[in-house]
């Protein structure tokens, strides 16, 4: 049963616009989540994290809400350039786990 | 900056071949992690270690077993390589309860 989802697989957002990523989860009891950005053939790089305790961070571009409520987190690309194309996955760590629960991807196209 | 290496960018195999992918992290970090990557199934964890000779199942070791002899290296051994564990595999490494995770730049291998 997928914990943490991305019910998109893929995304085409016009260069300059905003690009939104989603990403749904269904336990509470995270301590972060985490972006990572993977281009073709090369592996995964940290983007952003969001501790629990807050329901937003912002890191240039990038910025992470959180909904606790609603159990949903998203990803702001503001604005978006060609080299946004890539694969995001979302990643849900626990307090006391050293493992990571990866999302499927939403792969993003940034369209010139 | 930490670095994750992987010995191969590309493998080519035949069924039933033994297979040795190694991973190399330079940061002094106890955990590493081996993940397959496939499309539509994200990153999906086959095992990880938490210190040497140390190790535990991840959600898909069925196939797959693991070795961890120095802190710095942890090999992924497919003991009878079938076609479907073709696949895009991808090492990583972080601190003792640090969430987020360092990756290599992944070796794809094709089993035929």
């Amino acid at each position: 049963d997928q914990q943490v989802k991305q019910n998109s697989p893929s995304l085409s957002v016009q260069e300059g616009r905003i690009s939104i990523l989603n990403c749904d989860y269904t336990n509470s009891m995270f301590d972060y989540f985490l972006w990572y950005k993977k281009y073709p053939a090369e592996g995964p790089t940290f983007l952003i994290s969001i501790s629990s305790i807050k329901d937003k961070n912002e890191d240039g571009r990038f910025t992470v809400f959180l909904n606790k409520s609603a159990k949903h987190l998203s990803l702001h690309i503001v604005p978006s350039q060609p080299g946004d194309s890539a694969v995001y996955f979302c990643a849900e760590h626990y307090f006391g786990n050293e493992k990571l629960t990866f999302g499927t991807g939403t792969r993003l196209t940034i369209i010139p | 900056d930490v670095k994750v290496t992987q010995s191969s960018r590309y493998l080519v195999k035949r069924t039933g071949e033994k297979v040795f992918l190694e991973c190399v992290q330079d940061m002094d970090h106890e955990n590493m992690f081996w993940y397959r990557q496939d499309p539509g199934l994200g990153l999906r964890l086959i095992y990880f270690s938490y210190d040497v000779k140390m190790k535990e199942k991840g959600d898909i070791p069925e196939g797959y077993s693991v070795s961890r002899e120095k802190k710095e290296r942890f090999s992924l051994i497919l003991e009878s390589a079938s076609t479907n564990q073709t696949s895009m595999y991808l090492c990583a490494s972080s601190q003792v309860r640090a969430e987020t995770q360092y990756f290599g730049p992944g070796t794809r291998l094709l089993v035929l």
